[in-house]
């Protein structure tokens, strides 16, 4: 019954590897986004997508690339991963007028890079 | 530069005072300000909302007010229990982006 749910919880892999992170909402939100989570905890928006368009791209290299085939998921794509891209990754979900309700947050996917 | 500031140093009261959590930011034109919870490996849970025109809201034991001359929010915890220890995140949306941009977060420790 999760409202926002990501896979995989943990991921854990080697320089120059790529991998994908998932996120779904059943929550019929229009817009979705991906966040990273530094190690002082800073959280930083990274994309969004309403209704499976791209509204806002951060300055975030382009081994980075979001999918949104539908509009419940946003998929994150890391290509040629480096060290520093270890962090935790969240997934959100919103209403178009997200004033009320705030935003919907995933449990995360922590990344190591080795 | 623009900024969203927390307080980075722990917050530690005593179980049964009010916990009061500070976000000052500065160089943004906040439409409105959010706070939430965020526990240990899970993802941050919306609080509470405050508009730009709104001073103070209430939701049971927490209430936060929005001061826009000062450029300050304040979250105070009433009553507070040792299930209130987590950290709390405060965050804005500008007038001129559609992004949500969180502060740094004030890790609040209830003692027994």
């Amino acid at each position: 019954d999760t409202a926002v749910s990501q896979t995989p919880k943990y991921l854990v892999t080697q320089m120059g590897n790529d991998k994908s992170i998932k996120c779904e909402q059943n929550l019929g939100h229009d817009t979705m986004y991906w966040y990273k989570q530094d190690s002082k905890k800073f959280l930083k928006i990274m994309f969004s997508y309403n209704n499976k368009e791209l509204i806002i791209n951060e300055t975030v290299p382009n081994r980075f690339s979001p999918k949104s085939p539908d509009k419940a998921h946003l998929n994150l794509h890391i290509n040629s991963l480096e060290l520093g891209d270890s962090a935790v990754y969240f997934c959100a979900s919103s209403q178009e007028n997200p004033a009320n309700y705030g935003y919907t947050f995933g449990s995360g996917t922590r990344l190591t890079v080795v | 530069s623009q900024k969203i500031e927390q307080n980075s140093e722990a917050l530690n009261i005593q179980e049964g005072k009010t916990a009061t959590l500070t976000c000052n930011y500065t160089n943004y034109s906040p439409a409105y300000l959010q706070w939430y919870r965020q526990d240990p490996g899970r993802g941050p849970v919306f609080l509470l909302l405050i508009r730009e025109n709104e001073k103070e809201k209430r939701k049971e034991r927490l209430k936060v007010t929005f001061d826009t001359t000062l450029k300050q929010s304040l979250f105070h915890i009433t009553a507070s229990q040792p299930a209130d220890s987590a950290t709390y995140l405060c965050a804005l949306l500008s007038y001129n982006t559609d992004k949500l941009i969180f502060g740094t977060g004030t890790r609040l420790q209830v003692f027994p």
